[in-house]
């Protein structure tokens, strides 16, 4: 099935210690994003990648830091930088030509103790 | 900067009875609209999208969206709703320049009454 995979679902972290979020897409998309998620809050975009070894700064990208030496896929690394790091994090990806729909992963949700 | 609002945080509808959530964009040219779905501590499930021509789109589950330029809205409607689509609800714009991500709204919290 084609799809797009986080891992893990639940993730527990103590104050201070960078955590690496995983994204995978076999959808052959070439634009693939992140974002967070708090209560009341909507979705807020973190960071976002249109091609390989390339990515842009989101809305909220203080604190979080990614690479895209995949296609397939886009890690984010929560630093101990990020104030407030505790939250539910969606990674996305779409076909990156025209006004095309984001698919979403089933999410992580991170806390941080 | 372009943003999306939901008015209503929480809205209750008896089951069978029929469903508007209320989507208002800022934005100047015409926007890419889109309504997600998300059930509790899940990803989102798109809806239905909105890029140009006829300006009433029809979705998945029953859902039909009406984009009106004149009140930069983009309002979800149902005509019978279900038990099953009690969930959060996200209504979001793209724009069509070179800035790429959603803007969302802060969701709409849908109750089914029995």
């Amino acid at each position: 099935d084609g799809g797009i995979t986080q891992s893990p679902k639940y993730l527990f972290r103590k104050e201070g210690q960078n955590v690496t979020l995983s994204c995978e897409q076999n959808l052959n998309h070439d634009a693939m994003y992140w974002y967070r998620q708090d209560p009341g809050q909507g979705l807020r975009l973190i960071y976002y990648s249109q091609i390989v070894n390339d990515f842009q700064k989101g809305d909220i990208a203080e604190g979080y830091s990614v690479s895209r030496e995949k296609k397939e896929s886009f890690p984010l690394t929560v630093t101990s930088a990020q104030k407030n790091p505790t939250a539910f994090y969606l990674c996305a990806s779409r076909i990156r030509a025209g006004p095309d729909t984001q698919y979403f992963g089933p999410g992580t949700r991170l806390t941080v103790l | 900067a372009q943003s999306v609002t939901q008015p209503d945080i929480h809205i209750t509808v008896s089951e069978g009875a029929s469903l508007e959530l209320r989507c208002n964009y800022s934005y100047g040219a015409t926007p890419y609209l889109f309504w997600y779905v998300q059930s509790p501590g899940q990803g989102l499930q798109l809806l239905l999208k909105y890029f140009s021509g006829d300006t009433l789109v029809q979705g998945i589950k029953g859902f039909e969206a009406e984009f009106k330029r004149s009140q930069s809205s983009f309002n979800l409607r149902k005509p019978s709703v279900h038990w099953s689509d009690a969930a959060e609800y996200f209504c979001a714009v793209r724009s069509g320049g070179g800035a790429d991500g959603l803007t969302f709204g802060k969701g709409t919290h849908l109750i089914i009454q029995p």
